[in-house]
């Protein structure tokens, strides 16, 4: 079955360390690779679309990029406020949006 | 421009009891999607609306059944409640042509 998977589950930074977190998908015919940030008790909020393999896109400290099997974010030099939830996504049939189960992010001052 | 808004932000329920959930979608969205996230878990599709009808659904059982309204925005229904449907509830809006969906802040649903 067509499905996201996230690695790692949680993963623990010092303030200033870069890190990746990654998104692998098996789903066929890929129309968007989505990612997200959710805070506790939150909504998700959108971050980056990425649509082919290659392309990249930049906000801020986090960059996403896209291979034609995963997708990483790439933090650099994180701060305590980039400590949530990540999220990546990616369409399937009937309208379905299927999520990874994500990645806790949580940096130390 | 207006985000994703939701009613209420929070509900307990007992179990067998029905519950609805509601979502004001965001300034020129047509498409309303609603998702449950379990704790720890990424959100999981329930159904789609547009144009005031069901277009897609994941594998919820009938008792899940929402509405959407010519003004877009939309209701989750969920009768019988279980212990299980304990979650946040979240809706999701886009426009018809594009894939990217705006969330709200959630419902939050305890059941007892």
């Amino acid at each position: 079955e067509d499905q996201v998977t996230q690695s790692p589950e949680a993963l623990r930074l010092q303030e200033g360390e870069s890190s990746s977190l990654n998104c692998s998908y098996t789903v066929s015919g890929l129309r968007g690779l989505f990612w997200y940030r959710q805070d506790p008790g939150k909504g998700p909020e959108f971050l980056f679309t990425l649509y082919s393999a290659g392309e990249e896109k930049e906000k801020e400290r986090l960059k996403a990029t896209l291979t034609k099997k995963e997708s990483f974010l790439h933090i650099t030099a994180p701060k305590p406020e980039d400590s949530a939830t990540y999220l990546c996504a990616v369409p399937y049939n009937n309208n379905d949006m299927r999520f990874g189960a994500g990645t806790r992010l949580t940096v130390k001052p | 421009e207006t985000g994703v808004t939701q009613s209420p932000t929070h509900l307990i329920k007992t179990r067998g009891q029905q519950v609805t959930l509601r979502c004001s979608s965001q300034s020129g969205h047509n498409t309303v999607s609603w998702y449950q996230q379990a704790l720890g878990q990424g959100p999981q599709f329930i159904f789609q609306y547009y144009r005031e009808e069901e277009n897609g659904r994941g594998n919820f059982p009938p008792r899940f059944s929402g509405l959407q309204f010519p003004n877009y925005s939309s209701e989750l229904n969920v009768n019988a409640l279980e212990l299980d449907d304990s979650a946040l509830y979240l809706c999701a809006s886009r426009d018809r042509g594009q894939e990217t969906q705006y969330f709200g802040p959630g419902t939050r649903l305890l059941v007892l």
